[in-house]
């Protein structure tokens, strides 16, 4: 069965902190991806990455950034978070296009 | 970009009774997918629809395709309280290459009373 973990389900930062999100998928997919999700806001493509070591800005990188040293693993950091990062992250990895594999999300509060 | 607009934005309803989600889009698409997420969780996928289909079946799921109206529609049959979720339609753009990037609307949430 198809997996897509994600480190944490909750995490808790204070303003300024280095966070890192991380995301593995066990089933060889070429491309990942990072979104977050608010109310009202829908789905936001924040990086993807279509192989290792490439990645692509999606429609709201400021703040972030990603890194992708390994086919299965994708990474989300935010150099420097604020309270307006307060959100939930969802990772996602899909063959070079078709259907979308979702993680089961982090919840993260930036106090 | 908001490429999905959804419409409705809630929608309640009796169980056994079938539901209707429509989506719009904007550009040329090579397929169209809808997911559903259940609260605090992550998406799921229900169905993919490629450009050159018009209507497509899964158990109690018919999705639709109208290309000249840019436009989609999720119908759920003999709906039951286990139903009760977000669906979100999401379009992989023509000329995105294989990059598998997908946009997604905004959602509908759909409630189901037993």
């Amino acid at each position: 069965d198809v997996k897509v973990t994600q480190s944490s389900r909750y995490l808790v930062k204070r303003t300024g902190e280095k966070v890192f999100l991380e995301c593995v998928q066990d089933m060889d997919h070429e491309n990942m991806f990072w979104y977050r999700q608010d109310p009202g806001l829908g789905l936001r493509l924040i990086y993807f990455s279509y192989d290792v070591k490439m990645k692509e800005k999606g429609d709201i990188p400021e703040g972030y950034s990603v890194s992708r040293e390994k086919k299965e693993r994708f990474s989300l950091i935010l150099e420097s978070a604020s309270t307006n990062q307060t959100s939930m992250y969802l990772c996602a990895s899909s063959l070079k296009s078709g259907r979308q594999y979702f993680g089961p999300g982090t919840r993260l509060t930036v106090t | 970009s908001q490429q999905g607009e959804e419409d409705p934005q809630a929608l309640s309803i009796q169980e056994g009774e079938n539901a209707t989600m429509n989506c719009s889009y904007k550009t040329s698409i090579n397929n169209l997918q809808w997911y559903r997420q259940n609260s605090g969780r992550g998406l799921v996928h229900l169905i993919l629809i490629r450009s050159n289909e018009r209507e497509k079946h899964s158990g109690r799921l018919r999705v639709t395709l109208d290309t000249s109206k840019k436009s989609s529609s999720l119908l759920i049959t003999a709906s039951r309280a286990a139903d009760t979720a977000s669906y979100f339609c999401a379009t992989d753009a023509a000329g995105s290459g294989n990059t598998g990037k997908l946009i997604f609307g905004q959602g509908t949430t759909l409630q189901v009373k037993p």
